[in-house]
């Protein structure tokens, strides 16, 4: 069964102690990885795809990257406004027609303190 | 570009009642999906449709229904309403081949 598993469940950082989030995956065929951003009522915010082991991407304080079990997103120097709820979520070949199907872990709640 | 849009943002049931759900993808989008997300859960996946046609369905009751209109507008159908059914319920649309986008969702209370 696919399965992603988010670790910690909460993390509480001074602004610019930069640490990483961790999610571990299982799945038959992996056809992506994508994490999220999501603030308290609000839907989750798209912000980054990755495709196979080795890569890499980035955005302004945040880096993903990705192994054959696992992604990290670090987060460098956070601020303030980095709070949020961060997920990811993993997508398979073997969903058939359901192409869009995502299978998300539970988060992690990040509060950055000043 | 305006994003995904949700309506109501806001809804209170009782048990044993049906609501429905809106959603509206942004521009160009082909492609709607649908969410169930529990409080300090995250987001399960419902249904997805692509061109009006059903095109994947999640461990969710038949109670649960869906459809795509000719414009890749969606609505959501939840009949005989449980306690359980309580959650914000996401919408997402994209492109095909292209990351998922979601709306801010409906907050739907059972009481």
């Amino acid at each position: 069964e696919d399965q992603v598993t988010q670790s910690p469940e909460a993390l509480r950082l001074q602004e610019g102690e930069s640490s990483s989030l961790n999610c571990s995956y299982t799945v038959s065929g992996l056809r992506g990885l994508f994490w999220y951003r999501q603030d308290p009522g609000k839907g989750p915010e798209f912000l980054f795809t990755l495709y196979s082991a080795g890569e890499e991407k980035e955005k302004e304080r945040l880096k993903a990257t990705l192994t054959k079990k696992e992604s990290f997103l670090h987060i460098t120097a956070p601020k303030p406004e980095d709070s949020a709820t961060y997920l990811c979520a993993v997508q398979a070949m073997n969903y058939g027609g359901a192409t869009n199907k995502l299978i998300f872990g539970t988060g992690t709640l990040l509060a950055v303190q000043p | 570009d305006a994003g995904v849009t949700q309506s109501p943002t806001h809804l209170i049931k009782t048990r044993g009642q049906h609501v429905t759900l809106r959603c509206s993808p942004i521009s160009g989008h082909k492609s709607v999906s649908w969410y169930q997300q529990v409080l300090g859960q995250g987001p399960q996946f419902i249904f997805q449709y692509y061109e009006k046609e059903e095109r994947g369905r999640g461990n969710f009751p038949d109670r649960f229904s869906a459809r795509q209109f000719p414009n890749y507008s969606s609505e959501l159908n939840v009949n005989a309403l449980l306690l359980g059914d309580s959650a914000l319920y996401l919408c997402a649309s994209s492109r095909a081949g292209e990351p998922q986008h979601f709306g801010d969702g409906t907050r739907l209370s059972i009481l």
